[in-house]
């Protein structure tokens, strides 16, 4: 069972270089997410997709756009890569809110901005 | 300030101790509250959900949530070399699907 699958693993950017990372789960979730997670941050939200259609800001959407492809998959775009966005990204989908608001999570892609 | 708060340690406990871990929150809004493990460089995974106040047991982990002191701890009991990783607090409303995460407590239990 593949469970929420991002690609790629690891990506090296150059300042001002754009790329998509890409998100799909085959759980047939409703929601979800996306995370970057930074030393002694903790993961903070970037943008969520409560359900297929939907798409909403998180703490931190600055310098990011989401698509929702459709009920499987979510991608997060960024436009023009900066220093500032060197992180590790998680996606996670959840079945829903509420007592269902359990989220599984991808593997990480680690980003290194140059 | 954050609205979920969670000393970032590390936490160095020798095998068999009890380890402690807390988070407080601001937001009255928070209805089920989740610990997450994470091993190094991989994902989160879902160790223990509650949603009333009071306590949780699943085998050596106990969940604690105090809904008016805006207080959930997690206590590991027997702790193994195993359970060396970091440990993440979740909490999320009623009604919206927006999952806040504290920063994160880094344990290491020794041998």
């Amino acid at each position: 069972n593949a469970g929420v699958t991002q690609t790629p693993k690891f990506q090296v950017l150059k300042t001002g270089q754009s790329m998509t990372l890409q998100c799909a789960q085959d759980m047939n979730h409703n929601s979800m997410y996306w995370y970057r997670q930074d030393p002694g941050m903790g993961l903070r939200l970037i943008y969520y997709s409560a359900s297929e259609g939907t798409t909403d800001k998180g703490e931190v959407p600055n310098g990011y756009n989401v698509s929702r492809l459709n009920k499987r998959e979510f991608s997060l775009r960024l436009e023009s890569a900066a220093p500032s966005q060197t992180s590790v990204y998680f996606c996670a989908s959840s079945e829903g809110a509420g007592v269902n608001t359990e989220a599984f999570f991808g593997q990480g892609t680690r980003l290194t901005v140059v | 300030q954050k609205e979920v708060e969670q000393d970032p340690g590390p936490l160095s406990v020798p095998e068999g101790a009890i380890v402690s871990l807390n988070c407080t929150y601001s937001n009255s809004a928070f209805q089920y509250f989740m610990w997450y493990r994470q091993y190094s460089r991989k994902g989160p995974e879902l160790l223990m959900y509650t949603y009333s106040s009071g306590n949780k047991e699943d085998g050596r982990f106990t969940a604690q949530v105090d809904k008016s002191s805006k207080y959930i701890s997690l206590f590991i009991r027997d702790s193994q070399p195993s359970d060396s990783a970091t440990y993440l607090c979740a909490m999320i409303g009623a009604a919206g699907n927006k999952l806040t995460f504290g920063g994160g407590t880094r344990v290491l239990v020794k041998p």
